[in-house]
């Protein structure tokens, strides 16, 4: 089966523009959610979803955005971004509610902010 | 708040040393989860091991041992006869509800050959 996948790769941008990131879950998962990973540092809770509605938000700015599509698939939307928003974005997809589950990580979108 | 801290930056190790790595956390929730993730340089997190507030039995899984200790709120990671593959930065995370994990800063590991 396919892991978590997330688009682009690397992206960069200037700052004030605005930028969407993608993460396509793992066939079967419900619930998604996003880290912000700055470098030198460890991987910050940004959103989770589950079922399309948002059910959880970490102390990001309103800059932050993202929705859940009724495939489970998300995007993650950042405006006017800023110099410190450059960092590797973490998608990660799990199945709440399961005895074991955790969460698997996708290879994450590195974003240059310039 | 729930935190979790892990004091040691970087280690560097000769291959086939043994090397332990802390992870100190703090909550108020009586039953929490707690996780190792390994990044490797290509930066995705692999999950290493996810343990719940209850069982307090030490795991071990070939190479890797982990120790929870709830009496030290300390969840330690140990790699045996470490192998330069082992370099890395290894996050210790704790669970709040929701599913929100709470990272450290992480541990560089180096294994020099």
């Amino acid at each position: 089966d396919a892991g978590v996948t997330q688009s682009p790769t690397h992206l960069i941008k200037t700052r004030g523009q605005q930028v969407t990131l993608r993460c396509s879950p793992i066939s079967g998962h419900k619930s998604v959610s996003w880290y912000q990973q700055v470098l030198g540092q460890g991987p910050q809770f940004i959103f989770q979803y589950y079922e399309k509605e948002e059910r959880g938000r970490g102390n990001f700015p309103d800059r932050f955005s993202a929705r859940q599509f009724p495939n489970y698939s998300s995007e993650l939307n950042v405006n006017a971004l800023l110099l410190g928003d450059s960092a590797l974005y973490l998608c990660a997809s799990s199945v709440p509610g399961q005895p074991n589950y955790e969460q698997y990580f996708g290879p994450g979108t590195r974003l240059t902010v310039t | 708040a729930q935190k979790v801290t892990q004091a040691q930056t970087e280690i560097s190790v000769v291959e086939k040393e043994d090397v332990t790595l802390d992870c100190v956390y703090e909550t108020r929730d009586t039953t929490y989860y707690l996780f190792w993730y390994k990044q490797p340089p290509s930066g995705e997190l692999v999950f290493l091991i996810r343990r719940n507030s209850f069982d307090e039995q030490n795991e071990i899984s070939g190479r890797y041992s982990w120790n929870f200790q709830k009496s030290t709120s300390s969840f330690n990671f140990t790699i045996t006869a470490s192998q330069v593959v082992d370099s890395a930065v290894y996050f210790c995370a704790l669970e709040e509800y929701g599913n929100k994990l709470v990272f450290g800063a992480g541990t560089i590991l180096r294994v020099k050959s």
